[in-house]
């Protein structure tokens, strides 16, 4: 079976610090993936996609990126956070295009 | 931002008695549809998904009902019952699409 793992689980960091989430996808071969950010109380906002290896789509200008050097690993990272990037930040992947997307456990992002 | 949307907020539902959770979408192209389930602090769950070539589906408890003429969509939740109590979510996208667009999310509570 397929499993999703997304760590660390919480997070709490400062203004202007580095950030890097990792999640990675167990029991499958070339999954689309995807990074969500759920804000307190909202529904989910697309950040990244990936269809392969080194392939990265962005939905949303930010300060955040993305990378997948894996087929089963993609990352979220950023060089310098801001108040504005706390929120859950959910990974999820999929099989094909028009599929259902599973997700993973979640980070609880906190910047101070 | 998004293109599906929930008629209401929250919905209070007795044990026992049937739910019915609705969800509005505005992009006539969009064929699939997913319903899913969050508890607090965890990713969503896939409860039941549809496509366009269909107007109702049924799971255990759940049916999932599609009226593309209005492009609305609906989740019943049969004999609903404590563990039901979460927020849900409906997403939809269309063909050769990646991205799930999502709705703000309806926040069920079931009373004891």
């Amino acid at each position: 079976s397929q499993t999703i793992h997304q760590w660390p689980a919480t997070l709490v960091q400062p203004v202007g610090s580095p950030l890097s989430l990792e999640c990675t996808v167990e029991g499958t071969s070339n999954p689309n993936l995807y990074w969500y950010r759920q804000a307190a109380g909202r529904g989910l906002q697309l950040l990244f996609y990936s269809v392969g290896i080194g392939q990265i789509s962005s939905e949303v200008p930010q300060n955040l990126s993305a990378s997948r050097p894996q087929d089963r690993q993609f990352i979220l990272s950023s060089k310098k956070l801001l108040l504005s990037d706390s929120g859950f930040y959910l990974c999820a992947w999929s099989r094909g295009a028009v599929d259902e997307q599973f997700f993973g456990p979640g980070t609880r992002l906190t910047v101070l | 931002g998004e293109n599906v949307g929930l008629h209401l907020p929250t919905l209070s539902v007795q044990e026992g008695d049937n739910s019915i959770i609705n969800c509005a979408y505005s992009n006539s192209a969009s064929d699939y549809f997913i319903w899913y389930k969050q508890e607090s602090g965890k990713g969503p769950q896939f409860i039941i998904d549809i496509r366009s070539n269909m107007d109702k589906r049924q799971g255990q408890r759940v049916t999932v009902l599609l009226n593309k003429t209005v492009k609305h969509l609906s989740l019943q939740i049969a004999a609903t019952q404590p563990g039901d109590s979460a927020v849900y979510f409906c997403a939809e996208t269309q063909s050769n699409d990646y991205k799930l667009s999502f709705g703000a999310g309806t926040t069920v509570t079931v009373r004891a």
